[in-house]
């Protein structure tokens, strides 16, 4: 079974600028989950789908992040612009229809975003 | 405000060391705590925990759960080289919309020198 995946791995960008990340999670999962991890913290969600509608975005920065799931799958994590405290690992995580138990959720690799 | 407090943030021991790993939470509805082990990205899922007292157990690795002291540990016998990691924990709690979300501790740094 193929695992989450996101793209792309790496990315520096200046402050003020824009990015955009991508994930394609587990096929047939129908949550999908934006973490941002700061150096040495936990991972901190960001916002979560159930198919393409969102569940929970309260952690959310809406000034200046946005991320749509279009048709159910993949996802997009955006943050324009960007500021120095945005530099962080992104991960994006997936868990099936049965999963009333979030221990289901599948991590992808991760995008590490450096703002200078 | 759900909160979930992880110790010692690192540790280092010697290879064959046992360790054990603290996690204490503060959340308003509880739904199961579940440890996570961070080699270099992507957290990978060791175990879940919905009831007191019962210990999980998977090789060197155990947990337990104590709902009334409202914690768990991690405990990692005949520690290896592969062990070092950050280790995660994690509590299930509801989320906005009627779904479950994970509220994470920072993690402990676990260094295993040979």
């Amino acid at each position: 079974e193929a695992g989450v995946a996101q793209s792309p791995r790496y990315k520096i960008i200046e402050k003020r600028q824009s990015v955009a990340f991508w994930c394609n999670p587990i096929s047939g999962h129908a949550t999908l989950y934006w973490y941002q991890q700061i150096l040495g913290q936990g991972p901190k969600l960001l916002i979560q789908f159930q198919n393409n509608g969102v569940v929970d975005d309260s952690q959310l920065p809406k000034d200046r992040f946005s991320a749509e799931r279009l048709k159910g799958v993949d996802s997009t994590l955006k943050i324009q612009p960007a500021k120095l405290e945005d530099s962080a690992v992104y991960l994006c995580a997936s868990s099936g229809t049965s999963a009333d138990y979030s221990y289901e959720q599948y991590f992808g690799p991760g995008t590490r975003l450096t703002v200078t | 405000e759900d909160k979930v407090v992880q110790s010692p943030l690192s540790l280092v021991v010697h290879e064959g060391d046992t360790v054990t790993l603290n996690c204490s939470y503060e959340v308003t509805n509880f739904r199961s705590l579940l440890w996570y082990k961070q080699e270099k990205k992507a957290p990978t899922f060791l175990f879940m925990l919905t009831s007191s007292g019962i210990e999980k157990k998977s090789g060197r690795l155990s947990s337990i759960l104590d709902k009334k002291e409202l914690f768990s540990i991690l405990n990692i016998t005949a520690t290896q080289t592969g062990d070092s990691a950050v280790y995660l924990c994690a509590v299930e709690v509801p989320s906005q919309g009627g779904s479950e979300k994970l509220v994470f501790g920072k993690g402990t740094k676990l260094t295993v020198n040979p």
